[in-house]
């Protein structure tokens, strides 16, 4: 399995709070992802890093700001958490070289009260 | 506008038989294609992918075809087990998009013993 850490794995906060996801890589790839997934929606991607320091946005950014200061760490935080962002949260990675899938690490459950 | 489509929501099958999950494209720049298998409470787990230059790839029970006229690819599943059941995405891929994956929204198969 691809060495990837989610933390925490479980939160619970309140409304108006900041909230970070911290997703730890072993493997030294390239490409970081963040991905929501809801009901009804399937997986959609938040923000991506393609490098230290490179990130962008994704479909379902706003509310959303990433950071990734060093290769094996991409996080993610809300900066005011809404009720609307509780969901579960999925880290993926992939290699850089030709066609390679996403290994994903095994998601954070977010609840906003 | 999704790009990449599942139109089956879920899928019941006989333990031992075959088991065909569909999923149609319209972008006709996308060049490499991904199955994800994903269990409640853990992350997708990749389980094969094919490029456009092939219209077959086979990984032990699992097949994917791929036909590119119709913008259709297929998994099936052979004999299909208990354990398969799970939430089944289809993605999609092209060079130039930084390794973004499209995403289906997921297919429940259920293998019935």
């Amino acid at each position: 399995d691809a060495g990837i850490t989610q933390s925490p794995r479980h939160k619970v906060t309140e409304t108006g709070t900041p909230v970070t996801l911290r997703c730890h890589q072993t493997e030294n790839h390239r490409y970081m992802y963040w991905y929501r997934q809801d009901p009804g929606h399937g997986l959609r991607l938040i923000h991506y890093s393609y490098g230290v320091k490179d990130t962008d946005k994704g479909e379902v950014s706003d509310g959303y700001s990433v950071s990734r200061s060093k290769t094996e760490d991409f996080l993610l935080t809300l900066e005011s958490a809404t009720s609307s962002q509780t969901s579960v949260y999925f880290c993926a990675i992939s290699a850089d070289s030709g066609n390679q899938p996403q290994h994903f690490g095994d998601g954070t459950r977010l609840s906003i009260l | 506008d999704q790009q990449v489509k599942q139109n089956s929501p879920s899928l019941s099958v006989q333990e031992g038989r075959i088991s065909i999950l569909n999923c149609d494209y319209t972008n006709s720049m996308f060049d490499y294609f991904l199955w994800y298998k994903k269990y409640p409470a853990e992350g997708p787990t990749f389980l094969i992918s094919i490029s456009s230059i092939k219209d077959k790839n086979e990984d032990g029970r699992f097949t994917v075809f791929l036909n590119k006229s119709a913008k259709h690819l297929s998994l099936h599943i052979v004999p299909s087990q208990p354990g398969d059941s799970a939430v089944y995405f289809c993605a999609a891929d092209w060079a130039g998009n930084n390794r973004k994956l499209i995403w289906g929204l997921g297919t429940s198969l259920a293998v019935n013993p």
